[in-house]
């Protein structure tokens, strides 16, 4: 079993619709999670760094995580053709800053 | 957060020759790391680039084939030696400001070969 599942999707969705994107992981010991966005031929951006669990909100993206049930959330309101992209999920190990990936769901905004 | 610059962007690299990437960051930072993502996929730490010592290597990634130097806080390079076609990826360099923040990513370079 992987450290940290995510589907690949391609997960497809109509603009403005609200997208949900998921994480499970298996580590108790993970106490920081992040989300990157990756779009084709760039590096991953960081999108939104979250420690405890409940939600963060910046913008149009919330960060939820549920440490009971290790399950960690991004959700997109208003989703826009911008937003189709890759979505990351990931947490560092312990102390040696080594992070944990998922594989990435692959999102795309159809107009 | 701190901007991360990679050169080059893309190379076309001949078997068996060396392909040395550079990282540059616009600020100091306490940690670099080194990263390859096969196309659709996720990544991979190849190893950690250390100021002032050797880099911390993961497993199945050895020395001989990614050298890596970091000569100060903003700075370091990822040679790929004695390229092969199992080499074509792409590389990423990725720094953190200090310990408490999280990573940041360049733009990656592009390596085929040919």
């Amino acid at each position: 079993q992987k450290e940290v599942e995510q589907d690949p999707g391609p997960l497809s969705v109509p603009e403005g619709a609200i997208v949900s994107l998921n994480c499970t992981y298996s580590n108790s010991a993970f106490q920081y999670f992040m989300w990157y966005r990756q779009y084709s031929r760039k590096g991953p951006e960081l999108l939104m760094y979250t420690y405890s669990s409940g939600n963060k909100e910046d913008g149009r993206f919330t960060a939820q995580v549920d440490k009971s049930s290790k399950y960690i959330s991004l959700f997109i309101r208003d989703s826009q053709p911008s937003d189709s992209a890759t979505y990351l999920c990931a947490s560092p190990m312990d102390s040696n800053y080594q992070l944990i990936w998922g594989a990435g769901t692959k999102l795309i905004i159809k107009p | 957060s701190a901007v991360i610059s990679q050169k080059p962007s893309r190379d076309i690299c001949q078997r068996g020759t060396s392909l040395t990437i550079q990282c540059q960051v616009d600020s100091q930072v306490t940690m670099m790391f080194w990263y390859r993502q096969q196309p659709g996929q996720s990544l991979t730490l190849i190893a950690t680039a250390n100021q002032g010592s050797e880099a911390t290597y993961e497993s199945g990634f050895v020395i001989d084939k990614f050298p890596i130097s970091r000569p100060n806080l903003t700075f370091s390079t990822l040679t790929v030696s004695n390229l092969s076609p199992e080499d074509s990826s792409i590389y990423l360099c990725s720094a953190m400001t200090d310990s408490n923040q999280p990573q940041h990513f360049g733009d990656g370079t592009r390596l085929s070969i040919l």
